[in-house]
């Protein structure tokens, strides 16, 4: 998983916009996704982009897709206290394996203070 | 529907000693998955299974065997479990096909000593 990067630590006042980034490693990588992990915990899917659109919105989500600089960004609107949790960023890679293995990174923690 | 379901959800064991844990989802998925997650990493895979039957080694699998005789059940065992092995063990399932999303179970926190 360490080949997906992101950085570790995010902290926002809660109603403003969280911004968190996300580089990945395969141009080969059909489908980035975006999980939410609260504490003690599961990973559930918030939001997934496929390789051929640049944008996508969910409601308070949108998902921006870099592919010439293989950069995914997650933007919350509207943060609020409940969105504390921990992100990862996911690449499912096609290279190699029909069975299109995920990828993680390390998450972000993201606080949102009241 | 359940979902992905894991047993136990909490496991103390010591040194050699051995366990399974088991994974059992009620979506007709066809593939399934063993992550385990240390603190400050993203998940890694374990074990994945593309079918009953069958079982491939992903990127971490030493020390650890699994199997899968049922299509909604994959279990995961250690045989001779070591302080190293002390992690929170995740198991996903998915349909067939590049599309489809992982779903996840709640975890098991498991701590060799």
């Amino acid at each position: 998983g360490e080949d997906v990067e992101q950085s570790l630590f995010l902290s926002v006042r809660e109603g403003d916009s969280s911004v968190i980034n996300c580089t990945y490693t395969d141009s080969s990588s059909t489908y980035l996704y975006w999980y939410k992990q609260e504490p003690g915990a599961g990973l559930q899917l918030l939001t997934y982009i496929f390789s051929n659109m640049d944008m996508k919105q969910d409601q308070r989500l949108t998902v921006l897709l870099n592919k010439k600089d293989k950069h995914l960004s997650l933007r919350i609107a509207d943060t609020q206290t409940g969105d504390s949790a921990i992100y990862f960023c996911a690449e499912k890679r096609r290279r190699g394996s029909t069975l299109g293995r995920l990828y993680f990174g390390r998450g972000t923690q993201l606080t949102v203070w009241p | 529907n359940a979902g992905v379901t894991q047993t136990p959800k909490f496991r103390v064991l010591k040194t050699g000693q051995s366990m399974t844990l088991l994974c059992a989802q009620d979506m007709n998925h066809e593939y399934m998955y063993w992550y385990r997650q240390d603190p400050g990493m993203g998940l890694r895979l374990i074990h994945y299974s593309v079918g009953e039957g069958t079982t491939a080694k992903g990127e971490v699998p030493d020390g650890y065997n699994v199997s899968r005789l049922k299509k909604q059940n994959f279990l995961l065992g250690l045989e001779s479990a070591a302080p190293s092995q002390t992690s929170v063990y995740f198991c996903a399932s998915s349909y067939k096909g590049q599309k489809y999303e992982q779903y996840f179970g709640p975890g098991t926190r498991l701590t060799v000593t």
